[in-house]
């Protein structure tokens, strides 16, 4: 079973600061992992994704995540807080399959002036 | 470019009534899913079609229903509403099946059941 967990559903920064943004996933099989990103009254837009390649993967806007299976975690970070990065931000699993995707709770990222 | 388009954008019905709400996917898109995301949480997710065959089902009873045709866009039809199924239902297409294609969401269609 295939299962994500957000830690912190409510992330206040400063503009400037480092973001870190926490997920773990849980999976039976070598895992594929997801960071989306989701404004005010629209869909979800891709940041990043891990596919067994690096484990460093690089996305949009300046935000990266490392996959690290000795702890499970697929951490979103961004060294410096823009306002227009304030948003709802979901991490998600997906089996080999590619069926579905399975979506963590979501964490709200505000940023402060 | 056109991206996923969802129609209506929002709907607001009454419990018992029937609904259906359609997505066009990207041009050349063959593959279309379909979401749930009840406030305060994560999408969920609900069917899959790839060349117009269910090719996944998650954990939804069997009032909601979908299909896809030959163009590659898709119905969710959505049975004897409930209160619960107020949500904000999202539509993604990809190239083919398969995560590595890459999946792009639609706006998706806000439903409200009073």
């Amino acid at each position: 079973a295939q299962s994500v967990t957000q830690l912190g559903s409510h992330v206040s920064v400063s503009e400037g600061a480092l973001v870190l943004l926490r997920c773990n996933y849980s999976s039976s099989v070598p895992p594929y992992l997801f960071w989306y990103v989701q404004y005010p009254n629209q869909g979800l837009q891709l940041l990043l994704k891990y596919t067994s390649a690096a484990t460093l993967v690089k996305g949009i806007n300046g935000f990266e995540a490392e996959f690290k299976k000795s702890e499970t975690s697929f951490h979103l970070t961004k060294p410096s807080a823009h306002m227009s990065d304030a948003a709802e931000y979901f991490c998600a699993v997906s089996e080999g399959t590619g069926n579905q995707f399975y979506f963590g709770t979501g964490t709200s990222l505000t940023v402060i002036p | 470019d056109a991206g996923v388009t969802q129609s209506p954008t929002h709907l607001i019905k009454t419990r018992g009534q029937h609904v259906t709400l359609r997505c066009s996917p990207i041009s050349g898109h063959k593959s279309v899913s379909w979401y749930q995301q009840v406030l305060g949480q994560g999408p969920q997710f609900i069917f899959q079609y790839y060349e117009k065959e269910e090719r996944g089902r998650g954990n939804f009873p069997d009032r909601f229903s979908a299909r896809q045709f030959p163009n590659y866009s898709s119905e969710l039809n959505v049975n004897a509403l409930l209160l619960g199924d107020s949500a904000l239902y999202l539509c993604a297409s990809s190239l083919r099946q398969g995560e590595n294609y890459g999946y792009t969401f639609g706006s998706g269609t806000r439903l409200t059941v009073v």
